[in-house]
């Protein structure tokens, strides 16, 4: 079975400053890993995706993730929070079946001028 | 190119009136999801179509929701008897093919449906 957990619902950062949003997987095969950012009265952007390429993956406006296995982990970082990614970013699973994506929860980020 | 669109953007109704979603895809595109967002909750699946296939509604909540996608383009959700804790957005997302672990689903804006 495939889940996610976003361990934090809320992510306060400093403009300028890095970012990291955490994210923890379970898959019981090589999953599909993806971001998804949500902007207020917007749909859903894909950040980035993951697919058993290269484990660093980039992403659009300087946002980028690592693939551990070894942790079951694909946190999204970027070195420097513009006030533009304030938003609400969730991290995705790919399963299997009609229900082939699995969403976490979410992580509210916002950034202080 | 245009992307997936949605109407109406807000829809308020009273509890037991029935409730029409729609949906437009992007063109081509051939797999449709319908999704459900509540406050402070990622995002529940409800129901897939695929084609002309018969759409999988595993997910939907309940009998009073219902979907139907018309000539493999544009999708309605239903929802009969509405109750207050059908309040959400309810987002859709058409994608180029199924069963690729690589594809991407391209959201739209959401409906978000308030019943009072």
């Amino acid at each position: 079975a495939q889940s996610v957990t976003q361990l934090d619902s809320h992510v306060s950062v400093s403009e300028g400053t890095p970012v990291l949003l955490r994210c923890n997987y379970s898959s019981s095969y090589s999953p599909s890993l993806f971001w998804y950012v949500q902007h207020p009265n917007k749909g859903l952007q894909l950040l980035l995706k993951y697919t058993s390429a290269a484990t660093l993956v980039k992403g659009i406006n300087g946002f980028e993730a690592e693939f551990k296995k070894s942790e079951t982990s694909f946190h999204l970082t970027k070195p420097s929070a513009h006030m533009s990614d304030a938003a609400e970013y969730f991290c995705v699973v790919s399963g299997t079946g009609a229900n082939n994506l699995f969403f976490g929860t979410g992580t509210r980020l916002t950034v202080i001028p | 190119g245009a992307g997936v669109s949605q109407s109406p953007s807000n829809k308020v109704t009273e509890k037991g009136k029935d409730v029409e979603l729609r949906c437009d895809p992007i063109s081509g595109h051939t797999a449709l999801y319908w999704y459900r967002q509540s406050l402070g909750q990622g995002l529940e699946f409800l129901i897939y179509f695929q084609g002309n296939s018969a759409p999988d509604k595993s997910g939907l909540p309940s009998d009073r929701f219902s979907a139907e996608r018309t000539g493999g383009s544009v999708s309605t959700l239903t929802i009969q008897r509405t109750q207050q804790e059908d309040s959400a957005v309810y987002l859709c997302a058409s994608s180029l093919t199924f069963g690729q672990a690589s594809y991407e689903q391209y959201f739209g804006p959401g409906t978000r449906l308030t019943v009072t």
